[in-house]
């Protein structure tokens, strides 16, 4: 496609319920990356695949946090047992290339509300 | 380590100029800029490189000093559409993971 795709844009949530968040990245781009984005912050990292492979998960706040991307293209982003603290747009950003210095695209995000 | 952006905020009227800051106390390999409206994708403007590449926005330029570890962000002739939250986004080489700034709101007024 021509930038990145995720869904759904809103999710509401009742607290401890599961959630999944779809992104699907730019065609052809070897990386891909989560970030989260409190209100009035900056995007703070989950978590980084290149292609299939999860080459860093240190920004996952907790084990209910869980990222996958199977066959390198399309990753989702799954939330067990949401909290209220999990409130936040979920950006999800992909680059051609894995190595440094290279443009990264995010797309519009996943906004999730944890009532 | 978060960089840190200055100033927080910025109010201009059109037409006039700005200077966002980014400083690091790691050493970099790069600086990325980007420009967030609200409900929006934070939307690229330029990567400075370690060695003095550029590359992005025709008309937004950038610095990056590698022995400060600090880009500033120029943008001169300030449009309305300039409005929006800017953050810059450091990465200290590997795998291209940037860590954000808490970002600088832009507010340009007729």
């Amino acid at each position: 496609g021509a930038g990145v795709s995720q869904s759904p844009r809103y999710k509401v949530a009742k607290r401890g319920q599961d959630v999944a968040l779809r992104c699907d990245p730019i065609s052809g781009h070897v990386s891909l990356f989560w970030y989260q984005q409190a209100l009035g912050q900056g995007p703070e990292f989950l978590t980084y695949f290149q292609n299939e492979a999860q080459l860093d998960k240190s920004g996952l706040p907790s084990d209910r946090f869980f990222a996958e991307r199977p066959e390198g293209s399309v990753s989702t982003l799954k939330i067990q047992r949401t909290q209220q603290e999990d409130s936040a747009v979920y950006l999800c950003a992909s680059s051609l290339y894995q190595s440094s210095g290279n443009t990264i695209y995010f797309g519009e995000g996943s906004w999730l509300t944890v009532v | 380590q978060q960089p840190v952006q200055s100033p927080q905020a910025v109010i201009l009227r059109e037409g006039e100029d700005a200077v966002i800051n980014c400083s690091s106390s790691k050493a970099l390999y790069s600086v990325h800029w980007y420009r967030q409206k609200h409900g929006e994708a934070p939307v690229f403007l330029m990567i400075l490189l370690k060695g003095g590449e550029q590359k992005g926005h025709e008309k937004i330029s950038a610095s990056f000093n590698e022995k400060k570890q600090q880009s500033s962000l120029y943008l001169t002739a300030s449009q309305l559409s300039y409005s929006g939250t800017y953050f810059c986004g450091t990465e200290i080489g590997g795998y291209s993971t940037l860590t954000f700034g808490k970002g600088t709101m832009l507010l340009v007024s007729p």
